[in-house]
């Protein structure tokens, strides 16, 4: 299938600092890019759709001042969490649509995860 | 608004015990559904994906079915392994919608 990159896969920074996690399809173009966090022993929770070229689009509750999304490219996406704090530790998961939105499969990078400290 | 339930929530067999795992929709108007898994603190694996045209798909030791009219999907893991152990998830994209995935049943294959 086709992989999707995801890095770091790890990150601990300190409390009011800005961190960027990348995602990379590396043997497809992605026109679409979903963000999705992940609380410990729940299931992921959509953050943002990241459409290539243009503005993302963000789910109701997720401040987008917060997590900034950018998708330069056809193959990557990027998310910021700016000034972090304690309660945006999490685990962070990007997906790429491969084959055409409505008809392509979902593949997911490795996820990321963030200690704020 | 599509709401995706898994039941198990949790599932503990011995080692080369076939299984089903179930997952529920509410709404019928999805393009496809796909199933999932995750191993602790990793991201997500992509096992299968059902086109809402099709009924069922095969992958080595995994069957998943369709039944669109009832809102119900069914992986079925034969002689299961040890190996297999991890949370399954499945999830539908849907029109006008995007994917909305269950809680996930967690897995334990005990050797």
């Amino acid at each position: 299938g086709a992989v999707v990159s995801q890095h770091p896969s790890w990150v601990i920074c300190k409390s009011g600092t800005s961190v960027k996690i990348e995602c990379r399809s590396l043997d497809f173009q992605a026109t679409t890019m979903f963000w999705y966090r992940q609380f410990p022993k729940q299931s992921l929770m959509l953050m943002a759709t990241s459409n290539e070229g243009s503005k993302a689009t963000y789910e109701q509750g997720v401040e987008k001042d917060k997590f900034l999304i950018n998708h330069a490219s056809l193959t990557l996406s990027t998310l910021t969490v700016t000034s972090a704090h304690p309660e945006d530790s999490s685990f962070y998961i990007c997906s790429a649509m491969g084959g055409g939105y409505g008809t392509g499969e979902l593949f997911f990078g490795e996820g990321s995860r963030l200690t704020v400290l | 608004k599509q709401e995706v339930t898994q039941i198990p929530a949790a599932l503990s067999v011995p080692e080369g015990e076939n299984l089903v795992l179930n997952c529920s929709f509410t709404d019928s108007a999805i393009y496809n559904l796909q199933w999932f898994r995750q191993d602790p603190g990793k991201g997500l694996t992509s096992l299968l994906l059902i086109q809402s045209s099709q009924r069922e798909q095969t992958s080595g030791r995994l069957n998943a079915s369709l039944d669109k009219s009832s809102g119900r999907s069914t992986l079925y893991i034969a002689a299961s392994q040890p190996g297999d152990s991890a949370t399954y998830l499945c999830a539908t994209d849907n029109y006008g919608q995007n994917f909305v995935f269950g809680p996930g049943t967690r897995l334990s294959v005990l050797p």
